[in-house]
């Protein structure tokens, strides 16, 4: 079945203690990114990836790291994480080109106290 | 910029009451514009992708039609199934795979 799969799909850390967040997808997409979604704000992007050891800034990447060794898969590292990196996040992924939709994975729901 | 605006933020509607929801888009060049379905909890769920103005697409119970300004997703006789957030994002030209997307409109509707 093609799918995107996040790890976890809850997550309650604390402030200050590095994650990382996992995301994998079996349809040999070159595009891959990250959004996360707050109540109010919509689905906003943090980082992007063009293919293998491609990858640019979004809207909001401050605090948030990624990395892209291999075309499935497309990690979300928080260095040292902050409350407001509380959040739901989405990795989503597509063929590069016109009209071809994003495939979203279930979603990280993320809680920094 | 590009922006997407959907309206109503909310929408409310008894089980067989029609009705639309509006996205409006301003972008400099229309690659594609899409409509996604997100339930509670979980990612968004891609419905269809329109092009160019006076396309239309088709799915159950919703329809996507599109203009040069705004798309309009209507719902026919609705079930409470369809009850969701209804999500559009556009892909602008130049070269960009990014999708802007709206804050959504969330739909209810009641047996």
């Amino acid at each position: 079945e093609a799918q995107v799969t996040q790890n976890p799909r809850y997550l309650i850390t604390v402030t200050g203690k590095k994650l990382t967040v996992t995301c994998s997808q079996n349809m040999n997409h070159e595009y891959m990114s990250w959004y996360r979604q707050d109540p109010g704000l919509g689905l906003r992007q943090i980082y992007y990836s063009m293919n293998v050891e491609v990858t640019d800034k979004g809207d909001v990447p401050e605090g948030y790291k990624v990395s892209r060794k291999e075309k499935r898969n497309f990690p979300l590292i928080l260095e040292s994480p902050s409350p407001n990196q509380t959040s739901l996040y989405f990795c989503a992924s597509r063929v590069t080109g016109v009209g071809s939709p994003l495939h979203f994975g279930n979603g990280t729901r993320l809680t920094v106290t | 910029e590009d922006q997407v605006t959907q309206s109503p933020e909310a929408l409310r509607l008894q089980e067989g009451e029609s009705s639309s929801l509006n996205c409006s888009y301003t972008v400099s060049g229309l690659r594609g514009l899409f409509w996604y379905r997100q339930d509670p909890g979980k990612g968004p769920e891609f419905l269809f992708t329109l092009y160019s103005a006076g396309e239309e697409k088709e799915k159950e119970r919703l329809k996507a039609t599109l203009t040069k300004k705004e798309s309009f997703l209507h719902i026919t006789a609705p079930k409470p199934e369809d009850s969701a957030t209804y999500l559009c994002a556009v892909q602008a030209q130049g070269g960009s795979e990014k999708l802007v997307f709206g804050k959504g409109t969330k739909l209810t509707v009641n047996p």
